[in-house]
């Protein structure tokens, strides 16, 4: 069973323009939600990652947005680069939990 | 330095083979995992080792093993190799477990 429900699965963006990618929990433990970017051939790195207690959290051109009366969470990417083609995996935890929940990925691709 | 350094990189060998991949993390995490990519991209936890401690065994073949000497290290094992262990498989570590992975940069196994 899939604890983290990611979309879409592909995204395609222009250089400039706003990437979004959506994400899904069901399970309300759940306390610290990452994501993590990964480069072809190489481990994911996290990125930005954020707690229930706050709506919103930015670091530079990467912000979390989260809703907890829905259980859902989002990355958007503001003025997208090429350099951001990558595969995005939200993730979930809880206080008590062993590891990390990811999503399924999302690959994106800005093109020039 | 390499946070977490898995060896080798790269590792083909047929089947019915044994084989095993090396992890190593100089962060001073305690939790280390194993964590398996398939061709779609999917993150699948495998093993968890916190202070040498197995936290997590997932439905893993029991091919698989891993060992832990000391809690800087995190070996994974794998016996009698299939066609179907052909993925990309990766360490990471934590200081706290389910939170701020750091991920090594993965070991591509191709079972021919």
């Amino acid at each position: 069973q899939q604890q983290v429900k990611q979309s879409p699965q592909s995204l395609i963006v222009q250089k400039g323009g706003i990437s979004i990618i959506n994400c899904a929990y069901e399970n309300t433990a759940f306390d610290y939600f990452p994501w993590y970017q990964q480069f072809p051939g190489k481990g994911p790195a996290l990125l930005i990652a954020i707690r229930p207690d706050v709506s919103e959290k930015k670091e530079g051109r990467f912000t979390i947005s989260f809703n907890k009366s829905a259980k859902q969470f989002s990355l958007h990417i503001m003025d997208s680069q090429p350099g951001d083609s990558a595969t995005y995996f939200c993730a979930a935890s809880g206080s008590g939990a062993n590891n990390l929940f990811f999503g399924t990925g999302t690959r994106l691709t800005v093109i020039p | 330095d390499t946070a977490v350094s898995q060896t080798p990189k790269y590792l083909v060998t047929q089947m019915g083979n044994d084989k095993s991949i090396k992890c190593e993390q100089n962060l001073g995490h305690d939790t280390m995992y194993w964590y398996k990519q398939d061709s779609k991209k999917f993150l699948k936890i495998m093993f968890s080792y916190n202070n040498k401690e197995l936290i997590i065994n997932e439905t893993v073949p029991n091919r698989f093993s891993p060992k832990s000497p000391d809690k800087a290290h995190l070996n994974l094992h794998i016996n009698s190799l299939e066609l179907g262990d052909s993925a990309v498989y990766f360490c990471a570590s934590s200081h706290r477990q389910g939170h701020g992975y750091t991920f090594g940069s993965g070991t591509r196994l191709t079972v021919v």
